[in-house]
């Protein structure tokens, strides 16, 4: 988890309510992505990312690697939200594994 | 999006069994990998598999695991025999390349082995 560190740890949201998440590397990356692990424990990929911005939907995700972060925008959170947001990323010059944070255990509530 | 599918998704098994667990990943893949992540806690790469050969394994790729994928069949992780430790969820991945434009990895659901 150091060199992948997420922020914060654990969150709680109001259905309807915006927030955002963060991954800050002490790794030279060159692309990160996020996962939603839902607590029945699927994985579910939601960005590939380059240097840039993507947006998908309530997400959006943005990856600067000059200042070495990522985050996640989710907006009007919905209870399906609900889960734990990783962030992963592999270490320049070795892409073969991806190097994961300890992820933000997100409770969405009615 | 592409889908990576794995067999069984629960597996029971005695101590010092063998057990192999499955995984078909996404057609025009190039790259496989399996990942270990016990309950709650973080993720951890394995192994990488390329072009019938282990590319690279972390210390946590025992003796006891192997990795194989025949004939462009399942690609699949055996551990022989199992202990404890080994209780885990395995989660399989696949990826076209390792490049910028073509290293995104693609999971499965995931393996869950109970040692007992």
């Amino acid at each position: 988890g150091d060199q992948v560190k997420q922020s914060p740890s654990a969150l709680s949201l109001q259905e309807g309510t915006n927030s955002a998440l963060r991954c800050n590397f002490s790794i030279a990356t060159t692309t990160v992505q996020w996962f939603l692990q839902n607590p029945r424990g699927s994985l579910m990929n939601l960005f590939y990312l380059v240097p840039g911005t993507k947006e998908n939907g309530r997400l959006k995700s943005t990856f600067n690697s000059k200042e070495s972060y990522s985050t996640l925008h989710i907006r009007d959170a919905q209870l399906e939200d609900s889960g734990t947001y990783f962030c992963a990323a592999p270490n320049v010059g070795d892409n073969s594994k991806l190097i994961w944070g300890l992820g933000t255990s997100l409770v969405v509530n009615p | 999006g592409p889908k990576v599918l794995q067999i069984p998704s629960h597996q029971i098994i005695d101590m010092g069994q063998m057990v192999t667990l499955n995984c078909d990943p996404v057609s025009n893949h190039l790259y496989f990998y399996w990942y270990k992540q016990i309950l709650g806690q973080q993720m951890e790469f394995l192994v990488n598999f390329y072009n019938g050969k282990v590319m690279e394994k972390s210390k946590l790729f025992k003796d006891q695991f192997s990795v194989e994928r025949p004939d462009g069949s399942y690609f699949t992780l055996k551990i022989q025999p199992t202990a404890l430790e080994d209780s885990a969820v395995y989660f399989c991945a696949s990826s076209q390349g390792q490049g910028a434009n073509t290293g995104q990895l693609y999971f499965g659901e995931g393996s869950k082995l109970t040692v007992l």
